[in-house]
């Protein structure tokens, strides 16, 4: 079946300090990837995707490269800042039939400290 | 428009009663989706409209579980006979413009179900 593991959390981390959280997958077909943010009290965001290999997301600082002989889709930030401070989940979805529904991973949480 | 709304945002109900949360999604998106999210867990796919059509089901949607999207527009979910398992929030998106290659799903911001 199709899967998702991220790294565990919590990750506390000090404001500027480099952000890496490692996300594998497995999947049957050639899924594409995303990052959804959650911050605190607020409904999950699409950060970034990838739709094939090699592909790099990006935004907001963030980037993230679908690798496919490692079946990973890590997330990195080169300098975080308070305000980054969220749940972040890893995803795949295989389109099938028009359905484009979404595997997440577990979460990891993020905390960035002044 | 200003995203998808759920309703209600909090629900308490004592166990075995019955509980229909309402998504209403972005309005010209015909696909809608729920999820079911647990503490410590990334959301899980429960069911999927295009339009009103409920074209897939998961494994977790139990019997007592039944999802609606009349007119392809809003959406509800019951629940009949609550069970304290079913402790969880429970989170709509909306997808749409048929032809895209890729169609962003958009989250609302959930109802947080407690059964008691």
């Amino acid at each position: 079946g199709n899967s998702v593991t991220q790294m565990e959390g919590p990750v506390t981390l000090s404001e500027e300090a480099f952000l890496t959280i490692n996300c594998t997958y497995t999947a049957t077909g050639y899924p594409s990837l995303f990052w959804y943010v959650q911050y605190p009290g607020e409904g999950l965001q699409l950060l970034l995707k990838a739709t094939k290999a090699d592909d790099k997301g990006s935004n907001k600082g963030f980037e993230a490269t679908y690798r496919k002989e490692t079946t990973s889709f890590h997330l990195e930030k080169g300098s975080v800042q308070v305000s980054d401070s969220a749940v972040y989940f890893c995803a795949l979805n295989i389109p099938q039939g028009g359905s484009e529904k979404l595997v997440f991973g577990k979460g990891t949480k993020l905390t960035v400290n002044p | 428009d200003t995203g998808v709304s759920q309703n209600p945002r909090h629900k308490i109900t004592k166990r075995g009663q019955n509980v229909t949360f309402r998504c209403d999604p972005i309005s010209e998106h015909n696909r809608l989706y729920w999820y079911r999210q647990t503490l410590g867990q990334g959301p899980e796919f429960l069911t999927y409209f295009q339009n009103e059509a409920q074209l897939e089901k998961s494994r977790l949607l139990s019997d007592r579980f039944s999802a609606e999207r009349p007119k392809g527009s809003f959406s509800t979910l019951e629940i009949q006979r609550t069970e304290q398992g079913d402790s969880a929030m429970y989170l709509c998106a909306s997808s749409g413009l048929a032809g895209d290659l890729y169609n962003e799903q958009f989250f609302g911001p959930g109802t947080r179900l407690t059964v008691l």
